[in-house]
């Protein structure tokens, strides 16, 4: 089955800092990858998301790159806030079949931004 | 439009009896998923249900079966309880046919306790 791994665990900036998140995936037949933010005590937030056919996604301040022949993905914050922080998941699912829309996540990063 | 919704919030139970936890699907959406989160890590997959039938398993012993209702509502069941099931359980919903079908969204989970 799928595996997929997230680095860094933690992860601390400054305000105004960029932050990157580094996830790989072991399935090739792997096609939609999102990303979860998690605050203390509540549900995994969709953030961000993309499919294989794409190499880069941005929304103001947040971009996911994939790259497909390495399989791996990451997640770039920039312009970093003391809201952002937050524990970040990645997620990758296969296409149509006996696992289709079974995310398998990865271990979580805990972003801290300093004021 | 109501989002994913769960109960209880929290649920405290001891070792060998049996709980069930409630998910409400977020409006329009037909697929309900189930997901595992012990502390400091990400949700593990536990089932898919639509159509009123468990599609996919993940790696769970019988002990966790589930249900899903006509209103696409959900229940995870969960016998023989283990000190180990403590975890927050999430429910996450999506909608197979809307031509974004990957795109899941989590409800606010139930907080387990096993004593």
């Amino acid at each position: 089955g799928e595996n997929v791994e997230q680095h860094p665990s933690t992860l601390s900036v400054q305000e105004g800092d960029s932050a990157v998140i580094k996830c790989t995936y072991s399935d090739s037949a792997s096609n939609y990858f999102p990303w979860y933010k998690q605050e203390l005590g509540k549900r995994p937030q969709l953030i961000i998301d993309i499919r294989s056919n794409v190499g880069e996604k941005k929304d103001q301040r947040i971009a996911v790159t994939l790259n497909k022949t390495a399989k791996h993905f990451s997640l770039h914050i920039t312009e970093t806030q003391p809201e952002d922080s937050a524990v970040y998941f990645c997620a990758a699912t296969p296409p149509g079949g006996t696992s289709y829309g079974k995310l398998t996540f990865g271990q979580g990063t805990i972003l801290t931004v300093h004021p | 439009d109501a989002g994913v919704t769960q109960s209880p919030t929290h649920l405290i139970k001891t070792r060998g009896q049996q709980v069930t936890l409630r998910c409400s699907p977020k409006s329009g959406h037909d697929t309900v998923s189930w997901y595992q989160q012990a502390l400091g890590q990400g949700p593990q997959f536990i089932f898919q249900y639509y159509e009123e039938e468990e599609r996919q398993r993940g790696n769970f012993p019988d002990r966790f079966s589930g249900h899903q209702f006509p209103n696409y509502s959900s229940e995870l069941n969960v016998n023989a309880l283990l000190l180990g099931d403590s975890a927050l359980y999430l429910c996450a919903s999506r909608q197979r046919t809307s031509g974004r079908e990957e795109t899941q969204y989590f409800g606010p989970g139930t907080r387990l306790l096993v004593l």
